[in-house]
């Protein structure tokens, strides 16, 4: 079953923050993050391994809580080169290395 | 090094044509796999090999068929071709260090093929 993400659209002011949730159903192993602008590939930005750790990459993070079997993805001060949709990835208990993409969050970064 | 290469990036088949999606990655990873991606949607999992020989269904794989026969290369078979294919395709490889471990690298996906059926 895919993770469940929200909101499924935000739009920004440069400089302002979001946050977007990941949600499953099932135990997780782990979370990955990527970024896809409009008609390009995926990019992979972080990974997260159960333990509750908090990851980052330029002023982009995330945690993970295992417990409640959820992750989040931190913009900070974005910028113009954060907009695209971002997509969760969860590896559960019974998914051996396949990943289950969430429906992803359009992200709209604006001057 | 180039990562993933997906041939063709597009191509438009007739129903009941067939067709291969060619993909080769040149980083030695272990695990491959096939993504379609339908307008504004997410990434559906349509097969994938965690190594030379060795394939399984992802959850959509009807109507497509792999073969694993080299590290390097994951191609995608679509037999007699359907509107409900016209998608974008999309190969990725990861480097896992256990299959039951749950542990993957990050996932460096190809450029996509844009399939349209008519």
């Amino acid at each position: 079953q895919q993770p469940v993400q929200s909101p499924q659209a935000v739009i920004l002011r440069e400089g302002e923050d979001a946050v977007i949730n990941c949600s499953s159903s099932k135990a997780l192993y782990s979370v990955h993050w990527y970024r896809q602008k409009h008609g390009e590939a995926p990019v992979f930005l972080m990974i997260l391994l159960k333990g509750g750790e908090q990851k980052g990459h330029e002023k982009i993070s995330a945690s993970f809580n295992e417990k409640k079997q959820q992750s989040s993805l931190y913009l900070t001060a974005s910028q113009l080169s954060y907009s695209g949709t971002y997509f969760c990835g969860t590896l559960t208990t019974d998914s051996w290395g396949k990943l289950q993409f969430g429906a992803g969050t359009q992200v709209v970064v604006t001057p | 090094n180039a990562g993933v290469t997906q041939t063709p990036k597009f191509r438009i088949l007739k129903i009941g044509q067939s067709m291969t999606l060619q993909c080769a990655q040149d980083m030695n990873h272990n695990y491959m796999y096939w993504y379609r991606q339908d307008p504004g949607m997410g990434l559906k999992l349509i097969y994938y090999s965690v190594g030379a020989g060795i394939t399984d269904k992802g959850e959509v794989p009807n109507g497509y068929n792999v073969s694993r026969s080299t590290t390097e290369d994951f191609p995608l078979r679509l037999e007699l071709a359907a509107p409900s294919q016209t998608s974008v395709y999309f190969c990725a490889s990861s480097y896992s260090i256990s299959r039951g471990a749950g542990v993957n690298y990050g996932y460096t996906f190809g450029s996509g093929t844009r399939l349209t059926v008519v």
